[in-house]
């Protein structure tokens, strides 16, 4: 699995917006980029993914380099609430001999996103 | 609520017993993942389901742990003869079909080995 790169911690002040980097120089053409978080004693949560364009939702902006080597993870204006782990994954979108992607997802040690009142 | 739910939340067992975790997906997914956590990393994968077929299974996965999806419905995660290394948070996810689609993570299975 092609592996990413995000700093350990990161901290932000509430109602100011977040940015959060992950490097994944060794890319394929076929990952998709995904962002989960993991609250404290929850399991992880989905956040946002994308292959080549930037995405939008409700919780989060996805910016996704031109070379898709890395990307940016925009929190708009971070709440209290948005105090958690954030794991930027490569989901590798290829069919197997079989026809199916299997999908499962590969964690790193992510982004401990602190955000003061 | 009908998100992914897990049974027990938490587990303390004695070293050399065998315990059993439940898993009961969003009922329309077909694709159930079991991954453990411990603490301070991130989640690992463990095995993959795919309606009652397990397709995938990590290194992870020693012969001491089965997993099971009778009916393609709920799962079970048995680990016989537990030791202290097995303590951990287990999770259970589940998806529908597609590539991109996000998994959806139950609360997960603390267990603690004495």
């Amino acid at each position: 699995d092609a592996k990413t790169t995000q700093p350990n911690s990161m901290e932000s002040n509430e109602e100011e917006p977040v940015h959060l980097p992950c490097n994944h120089s060794t890319i394929s053409g076929t990952d998709y980029i995904h962002w989960y978080r993991q609250l404290p004693s929850q399991g992880p949560e989905y956040v946002i993914h994308g292959l080549t364009s930037n995405v939008n939702n409700r919780m989060a902006s996805l910016a996704i380099a031109e070379d898709r080597k890395s990307s940016t993870l925009i929190l708009h204006r971070a709440t209290l609430r948005d105090a958690a782990v954030y794991y930027c994954i490569l989901r590798d979108g290829t069919t197997n001999a079989g026809g199916t992607s299997y999908g499962k997802l590969t964690f790193g040690q992510g982004t401990i996103l602190t955000v003061h009142p | 609520d009908t998100g992914v739910s897990q049974d027990p939340r938490h587990k303390i067992t004695k070293r050399g017993q065998n315990v059993t975790f439940r898993c009961d997906p969003i009922s329309e997914h077909n694709r159930l993942y079991w991954y453990r956590q411990t603490l301070g990393q991130g989640p690992e994968f463990l095995t993959y389901f795919q309606n009652e077929a397990q397709l995938e299974k990590s290194r992870l996965l020693s012969d001491r742990f089965s997993a099971e999806r009778p009916k393609g419905s709920f799962s079970t995660l048995e680990i016989q003869r537990t030791e202290q290394g097995d303590s951990a948070m287990y999770l259970c996810a589940s998806s529908p079909w597609g590539v991109s689609y996000e998994q959806y993570f139950g609360p997960g299975t603390r267990l603690t080995v004495t």
